[in-house]
């Protein structure tokens, strides 16, 4: 089965700062797409930023921006100036090859302090 | 954007009675859904896959007599917990997709049922 490690259970940033989450995947498969995921305490599910594996280009939504090794199986999220409402669970989730399905990280806990 | 509708959001039931969780895709069609239980601070454990018309596709582990899955509509799938537990108590969320699965999913706001 697919794994998918985010190695920083909780992370701290202040107001303003750059904060880089982490992401490690395992995948057989050439062609997948990556997603990140919010979920802040509504527990209301969010995409932030998504990534094409077959795309070297690393994608950006405003402040949201990704590093994407695709030999490496890393797909890191950073987030610029961050803002009091980032502070939320945030999931890195790549589709398992050849299906529509979804793999979870186990969620990296985002607080930014004021 | 698309919005994907899950009621009820909170829901109280009694041992041994039956519950149903709908979820509906308001301005899209889905053909298919997903059907996740997230128990708490821990991540989305994806439950089975709702296909229109046909059964649902479950993953290793969980019971499919217990959880019902039913997806008569291009916009509407039920998850139906029957015979339910205190350990059935958990927070239930759908997603779909909006055509190209590379666009991401929506998710519904969930459910969280309490099995008293």
């Amino acid at each position: 089965a697919q794994t998918v490690t985010q190695s920083q259970p909780e992370m701290s940033v202040q107001e303003a700062e750059t904060v880089t989450l982490s992401c490690t995947y395992d995948t057989s498969e050439n062609n997948y797409y990556l997603f990140w995921y919010k979920q802040p305490p509504s527990r209301q599910m969010i995409l932030v930023i998504r990534q094409e594996a077959y795309k070297q280009q690393n994608a950006t939504e405003n402040r949201f921006s990704v590093n994407f090794q695709k030999a490496a199986k890393s797909f890191s999220l950073k987030i610029s100036d961050s803002q009091l409402g980032d502070t939320a669970m945030y999931f890195c989730a790549p589709s398992q090859g050849g299906s529509e399905k979804l793999v979870f990280g186990k969620g990296t806990k985002l607080t930014v302090n004021p | 954007g698309a919005v994907v509708s899950q009621h009820p959001s909170r829901v109280i039931c009694k041992s041994g009675t039956s519950v149903k969780i709908e979820c509906r895709s308001l301005d899209f069609q889905a053909t298919t859904m997903f059907w996740y239980r997230q128990f708490p601070k821990q991540s989305l454990m994806l439950m089975a896959t709702s296909n229109e018309g046909s059964k649902a596709t479950y993953e290793q582990g969980v019971e499919k007599d217990k959880f019902l899955i039913n997806h008569a509509s291009l916009t509407l799938s039920t998850l139906t917990v029957t015979s339910a537990h205190p350990e059935d108590s958990s927070f239930y969320i759908c997603s779909a997709a909006q055509g190209f699965q590379g666009y991401g999913y929506t998710f519904g706001s969930g459910t969280r049922l309490t099995v008293v």
